[in-house]
């Protein structure tokens, strides 16, 4: 099965700051690269496909970029409701599987 | 817009097995794959297994093969997950999720999860 790894863990960060976090893949997956966002008892959301295509109603300050095995999420000017845990996950493989997660907080 | 409706929470015994239901209303049922997901108490999120429907039948993620199946019943409508020799590692929540378009493993929709709990 393909590995994800994510780094940080978690970060800590003040409302308008800007965030990064990276994403990779124990083996190359295109852009077959999705990032979701989770908040506390809440199932998670579909922010980003395919490494860099914004879902219909997520805010423009989310972006993604990257291809291969190395991708990233940034958050501009960060919100307090960007408050949450972020996964990535790919869907190159037949068989999916996400990251670790980065836990975003407020400083 | 596509809603996705599980079964309640359920407390098992080790060594037992479990049955989640995912019941799909509001769009053509599994036209896209459902794929189940789960979080264990503080933890991230973990692919358990899932459909594609060119491929016919589930795939799962490797640690789980052999334990765990993935099935459906197109007339009700319903997806569903059995977990046999469960252990106290398989206390999570399990949420089913589906792609919104032919985009596979991409979970545009996803339930509102399933507490199991594996207690003595």
């Amino acid at each position: 099965d393909i590995q994800m790894t994510q780094f940080p863990s978690s970060l800590a960060a003040s409302v308008g700051d800007r965030v990064t976090i990276t994403c990779r893949s124990s083996q190359a997956i295109s852009s077959y690269l999705n990032w979701y966002q989770q908040k506390p008892g809440e199932a998670p959301k579909l922010l980003i496909t395919a490494a860099s295509s914004l879902q219909s109603g997520v805010p423009s300050r989310f972006s993604g970029s990257g291809s291969g095995t190395e991708f990233t999420l940034t958050i501009n000017n960060l919100q307090p409701e960007d408050i949450a845990t972020y996964y990535c996950q790919q869907s190159y493989s037949t068989r999916a599987a996400f990251g670790p997660g980065t836990k975003v907080e407020v400083k | 817009q596509v809603q996705l409706e599980q079964s309640g929470p359920e407390v098992k015994k080790p060594g037992s097995s479990v049955r989640v239901s995912c019941t799909t209303s509001g769009g053509t049922f599994n036209n896209y794959g459902m794929s189940w997901v789960r979080q264990a108490p503080g933890q991230g999120l973990e692919w358990v297994g899932g459909t594609i429907p060119k491929f016919g039948s589930a795939n799962y993620a490797q640690k789980f093969q052999g334990r765990v199946i993935i099935t459906s019943d197109k007339l009700s409508s319903t997806a569903y997950l059995e977990i046999s020799s469960l252990t106290f590692d398989d206390t999570a929540v399990y949420y089913c999720a589906t792609p919104r378009n032919e985009r596979r493993h991409v979970f545009d929709f996803w339930g509102q999860g399933t507490l199991i709990t594996v207690s003595s």
